[in-house]
């Protein structure tokens, strides 16, 4: 089975502009989370998508948004960015039982912001 | 945000040496997750903890979920140079509107000296 997949792998920004990144999930799998890594406030959760809606929400300005598609794809998008958005971008799928969720991640997508 | 209280912040052992590492938090967790990443990837999940007292072992892994749902430990015995990287645990709360994110320890930065 085929794990989750992020692209692109590598971006560079400048200030100001938006950024889509996106995510597909392992196959079956129907949440997707987002998370923000970064050396000074390491792995921080952005938001959670499970069957088109959002259900979490961390602790991040409205810039940063996301959507998920009926076959569960995801995007994440950021707005007017910021060199602190500079991070690695990380995507986690799993197949929620409601209890128990164990999150599988990919590889990430490094936003670098000029 | 809230993050858990992962020590320590680094290791610098002998191949074939036995590591410990753990994780704190002042709230309870319904599950306890043990990743590895590796530079320039995404986590990978060594092992998942579902119950209070739960002692689970994956090879030459092996974590527990403590009694208070405040604390999970994890042991690699006998280590070998691939065991190099980063570790981090992570707690996941439960509720009606299912699994929250994911809340990561800062890592244990794991090194091994030939």
């Amino acid at each position: 089975k085929a794990g989750v997949t992020q692209t692109p792998r590598y971006l560079i920004k400048t200030r100001g502009q938006q950024v889509t990144l996106s995510c597909s999930p392992i196959s079956g799998h129907r949440s997707v989370s987002w998370y923000q890594q970064t050396p000074g406030q390491g792995l921080q959760f952005l938001f959670e998508y499970f069957s088109e809606t959002q259900r979490n929400k961390g602790n991040f300005p409205g810039r940063f948004s996301g959507r998920q598609f009926s076959n569960s794809r995801s995007e994440m998008n950021v707005s007017t960015l910021e060199l602190g958005d500079s991070a690695l971008y990380l995507c986690a799928s799993s197949f929620p039982t409601g209890v128990t969720d164990t999150q599988y991640f990919g590889p990430g997508t490094r936003l670098t912001v000029l | 945000g809230q993050q858990l209280n992962q020590s320590p912040q680094s290791m610098f052992i002998q191949e074939g040496e036995d590591v410990s590492m753990n994780c704190t938090s002042s709230s309870i967790f319904n599950t306890w997750l043990w990743y590895k990443q590796d530079p320039g990837e995404g986590p990978v999940l060594l092992i998942a903890l579902y119950k209070a007292g739960e002692l689970t072992s994956n090879g030459r892994l092996t974590a527990q979920f403590g009694i208070t749902r405040k604390d999970s430990f994890l042991n690699i015995s006998a280590s070998i140079p691939s065991d190099v990287g980063i570790y981090f645990c992570a707690g996941q709360r439960s509720s009606g509107g299912g699994a929250d994110g994911l809340t990561f320890g800062k890592g244990t930065h794991l090194i091994i000296q030939p």
